[in-house]
């Protein structure tokens, strides 16, 4: 299995409160991926990463900052957590495919349960 | 349009039955391909990468249509260990932002 470490994988907040996960690679693989699940939604892309200090917006960011000082870690910041961001967060990681032109498989961690009340 | 759809089912079979999912995108030029398989509060996980050429491994069969633009997965024998939901996956040509279709719920019984 791929070193790929997700912390917390559970945790309970209340309404307005900063929380910070946490995703951690041991394959210095260069991209990484913060997604959100929900029922009905699939997974959906928050912020990647195609390297060191290197992020950007996926389709559901508002609400959400991201970090990524070091190539084996990648923090995710709710900086006042509302109901609507309860989900199961998934962080993943990836690295170019053999043909160098597109991504290869993603490898991802074992999640993150968010619930804010 | 949705740039990855799949059915959403849930496609209910026996045990042994032959299970086939089809998944579309909508960017042609898309590179990467992949099924993965997503077991109940878990973390998706790689079932097969999709090769031009169609790929087999052991009961299951990925074939990749470029003109019609889909990918398919195809499940012989099911098993009851089979029950999860299997996501397609595509990548674009020089990109790093893969799509992710919502799943394909299977659930074999009995």
């Amino acid at each position: 299995d791929a070193g790929i470490t997700q912390s917390p994988r559970h945790k309970v907040t209340e309404t307005g409160t900063p929380v910070t996960l946490r995703c951690h690679q041991t394959e210095n693989h260069r991209y990484m991926y913060w997604y959100r699940q929900d029922p009905g939604h699939g997974l959906r892309l928050i912020h990647y990463s195609y390297g060191v200090k290197d992020t950007d917006k996926g389709e559901v960011s508002d609400g959400y900052s991201v970090s990524r000082s070091k190539t084996e870690d990648f923090l995710l910041t709710l900086e006042s957590a509302t109901s609507s961001q309860t989900s199961v967060y998934f962080c993943a990681i990836s690295e170019n495919a053999p043909s160098g032109r597109a991504i290869g498989e993603l490898f991802f961690g074992e999640g993150s349960r968010l619930t804010v009340l | 349009r949705k740039e990855v759809e799949q059915d959403p089912g849930p496609f209910n079979v026996p045990e042994g039955a032959t299970v086939a999912f089809n998944c579309t995108y909508s960017n042609s030029a898309s590179q990467s391909f992949f099924w993965y398989r997503q077991d109940c509060r878990k973390e998706p996980k790689l079932l097969m990468s999709v090769y031009s050429s169609g790929n087999e491994d052991g009961r299951f069969t990925a074939q990749l249509n470029r003109a019609s633009q889909y990918i398919s997965l195809l499940i012989r024998d099911s098993k009851l260990s089979d029950s999860a939901t299997y996501l397609c996956v595509v990548s674009p040509q020089g990109g790093y932002i893969p799509t992710f279709g919502r799943g394909t719920s299977l659930i074999v019984h009995p």
